[in-house]
């Protein structure tokens, strides 16, 4: 079967360094897709992970080990505009995102 | 990036009417359109996925009959939610991807917030 999990929510401070993790099962796998969401608004695409180890963008880096089915999304110097829930979603052998249930950041000064 | 727009953004309306909500890709042409549904402090529950000028293919459980989906151009999808009740009330937000197989990214219009009375 298919199932992707993340934390339901998370604290952190202004200016700290947070990871949410995200681990996931699936038979077929084509990249794990991170996504940002501010209540009330759609998604919008963070970044994007199909083979092993780590992208970094800026103040967000996305790391994956498929062989564990694990990925984190890293953010650092965080600001306040980071609060927001953050998506792990897996494209599965028929292209297909299979979404987890979105991590709650707070973010406190 | 692309370019996802929704209409309305957000509608009441009563219980038993319908309602359409459109979906368009302004500046690239989108193969396959997705259809979400995201309850309050839960995920993104896909709804639907629509090629252009083809059927759509329904999630398990999604009722077609209730939600028609119609994607008849390729820069243009309605998703329709007939004799709307209050349970439909929800955050619908539809999805865009220029390619028909491998990685193709998918951006997302800003949703569309129904709330049935």
């Amino acid at each position: 079967g298919q199932n992707i999990d993340q934390p339901t929510e998370m604290t952190a401070t202004e200016g700290a360094i947070v990871q949410i993790n995200c681990t996931y099962q699936t038979s077929g796998f084509n990249g794990l897709f991170w996504y940002q969401q501010h209540a009330g608004e759609a998604p919008t695409f963070l970044s994007y992970n199909v083979l092993d180890g780590l992208e970094e963008k800026g103040r967000f880096s996305s790391f994956l080990s498929r062989s564990k089915g694990y990925s984190y999304l890293l953010l650092k110097e965080l600001q306040m505009k980071d609060s927001a829930s953050y998506l792990c979603a897996f494209m599965d052998s028929n292209y297909q995102l299979i979404w987890g249930a979105g991590t709650k950041l707070i973010i406190k000064p | 990036g692309a370019v996802v727009s929704q209409h309305p953004s957000w509608v009441i309306c009563k219980s038993g009417t319908s309602v359409k909500i459109e979906c368009r890709s302004l500046d690239f042409q989108a193969t396959t359109m997705f259809w979400y549904r995201q309850f309050p402090k839960q995920s993104l529950m896909l709804m639907a996925t629509s090629n252009e000028g083809s059927k759509a293919t329904y999630e398990q459980g999604v009722e077609k009959d209730k939600f028609l989906i119609n994607h008849a151009s390729l820069t243009l999808s309605t998703l329709t939610v007939t004799s709307a009740h209050p349970e439909d009330s929800s955050f619908y937000i539809c999805s865009a991807r220029a390619g028909t197989g491998g990685w193709e990214e998918q951006f997302f219009g800003p949703g569309t917030r129904l709330t049935v009375l």
